[in-house]
């Protein structure tokens, strides 16, 4: 089935530095998203884009992160500059559209660990 | 505010049993909503959708309908096989709201023993 990449899969940096998570999205998907999950709690929503634009964020999507999909490349996430309560794994999905074509297709996310 | 219960954390079964995992929702918005499996070190992967009403959807041997009325879309399986253990989400989609983010339950562990 469609797959979605993430790279890296760990990532380990000291805190107040900056970080680029990197999400390969399926090739025709319109709409693109990064969740959290804190370990052993839920996945939580943080974003998502279309369009070259964020359509909606979170709470926990604080002005320390932006997102861009450059000329159809890589859809990142960036924290500058991270903090210690930024250690999660992150998701990015991807989905074809909405209305009956909602569901979303994930990566297998990048664990980011902040010493 | 929207939200996804999923009350059991973990459970443990025999291969060939049936099983039930639970999932209820809250929303105000007219629902949609998913089952995903993760297995170890993998991406969760959509098992099951629904947004209609009182309709048995069916994939893989998993099944589940989407009650509105009791606001639940419980998963369910007539023989688990060792295969199906997973982590498994329930997940919220609202129609009407911009973006299209999911809402997701904690995850129910169904671990299957031999």
């Amino acid at each position: 089935g469609p797959k979605v990449l993430q790279i890296p899969s760990h990532q380990i940096i000291d805190m107040g530095q900056m970080v680029t998570l990197n999400c390969d999205p399926v090739s025709n998907h319109l709409y693109f998203y990064w969740y959290k999950q804190i370990l052993g709690q839920q996945m939580e929503f943080l974003v998502n884009f279309y369009n070259g634009k964020v359509m909606e964020k979170s709470k926990l999507f604080k002005d320390q992160f932006s997102v861009e999909r450059p000329d159809g490349s890589y859809f990142t996430l960036k924290i500058q500059p991270t903090a210690l309560e930024d250690s999660a794994v992150y998701f990015c999905a991807s989905s074809p559209g909405l209305g009956g074509r909602r569901e979303q297709y994930f990566g297998p996310g990048t664990r980011l660990t902040v010493l | 505010g929207d939200s996804v219960t999923q009350t059991e954390g973990l459970v443990t079964l025999t291969k060939g049993l049936p099983v039930m995992l639970n999932c209820t929702y809250q929303t105000t918005y007219s629902p949609f909503l998913f089952w995903y499996v993760q297995h170890l070190n993998e991406a969760p992967k959509l098992l099951l959708k629904s947004s209609t009403d009182n309709k048995r959807t069916e994939h893989q041997g998993f099944y589940a309908t989407l009650h509105k009325s009791s606001s639940s879309f419980h998963l369910q399986k007539s023989s688990v096989q060792l295969s199906d253990s997973a982590l498994y989400f329930c997940a919220l989609s609202l129609y009407g709201s911009s973006g299209n983010k999911l809402i997701f339950g904690i995850g129910t562990l169904l671990s299957v023993k031999p």
